[in-house]
């Protein structure tokens, strides 16, 4: 699976838009751009994922480039309860039996009063 | 509010002492993993299980063994332990099949050996 690189820290401003870059820009076309974050003492939560296209749910919106070497996860609106460890990770779209999944270093978001 | 429940949630050990992590999931989900992770380090993936049979073991040290009883249950028995094995152990289920199946994730069991 392809490699990915986050900034190790950021900050944001309650209430603005938090944008959490990542690069990949050795992705393959086969696969998928993942994001999870883990807050405090809680497992990983599964946020969003996309292969091509730009993707949104009630947490997020991911954008990924039209090359895929690199995406950004948006959170629209950022609260106190944003404050986590942001990890963008890279995982095949197929590989039969195995759904192994690898956690890099992560981006350490800090929301701010 | 998790769907994968692990228990314990907090583990106290000795060395010596033989003890299981449980974790359960109702999901319907046929792929299950156990993860570690040490204080301010991501998760590392420890094991896979498919259909409940072991696809992947990350190299994990024998003192670590793992079983899937079920399609609901995933369990890690623990025997002599090391101090360095205290971590946060976290478990996850998800459908097999490929990079379009998310995975999720309990809130794990800490885990101190004394």
């Amino acid at each position: 699976d392809a490699k990915t690189t986050q900034p190790p820290s950021m900050d944001c401003a309650e209430g603005r838009a938090a944008n959490l870059p990542c690069n990949h820009s050795t992705i393959s076309g086969n696969e998928y751009v993942y994001w999870y974050r883990q807050i405090h003492s809680q497992g990983p939560q599964y946020i969003i994922h996309g292969l091509k296209n730009n993707e949104t749910n009630e947490m997020a919106s991911l954008i990924i480039t039209e090359d895929r070497k690199s995406s950004t996860l948006i959170l629209p609106h950022a609260t106190l309860r944003d404050t986590a460890v942001y990890y963008c990770i890279v995982r095949v779209a197929y590989r039969r039996n195995n759904n192994d999944m690898r956690f890099g270093a992560g981006t350490r978001l800090t929301v701010k009063p | 509010d998790t769907e994968v429940t692990q228990t314990p949630k907090h583990l106290v050990m000795g060395m010596t002492n033989k003890k299981s992590l449980k974790c359960e999931q109702h999901m319907g989900h046929r792929a299950m993993y156990w993860y570690k992770q040490k204080a301010k380090k991501p998760p590392e993936l420890m094991f896979v299980y498919s259909y409940e049979k072991l696809s992947i073991n990350e190299s994990v040290p024998s003192r670590f063994s793992p079983e899937c009883p079920n399609s609901s249950l995933l369990n890690l028995h623990l025997h002599a332990l090391q101090p360095e094995d205290s971590a946060l152990y976290l478990c996850a289920s998800s459908q097999v099949g490929g990079g379009n199946q998310p995975q999720h994730f309990g809130d794990g069991t800490r885990l101190s050996i004394l």
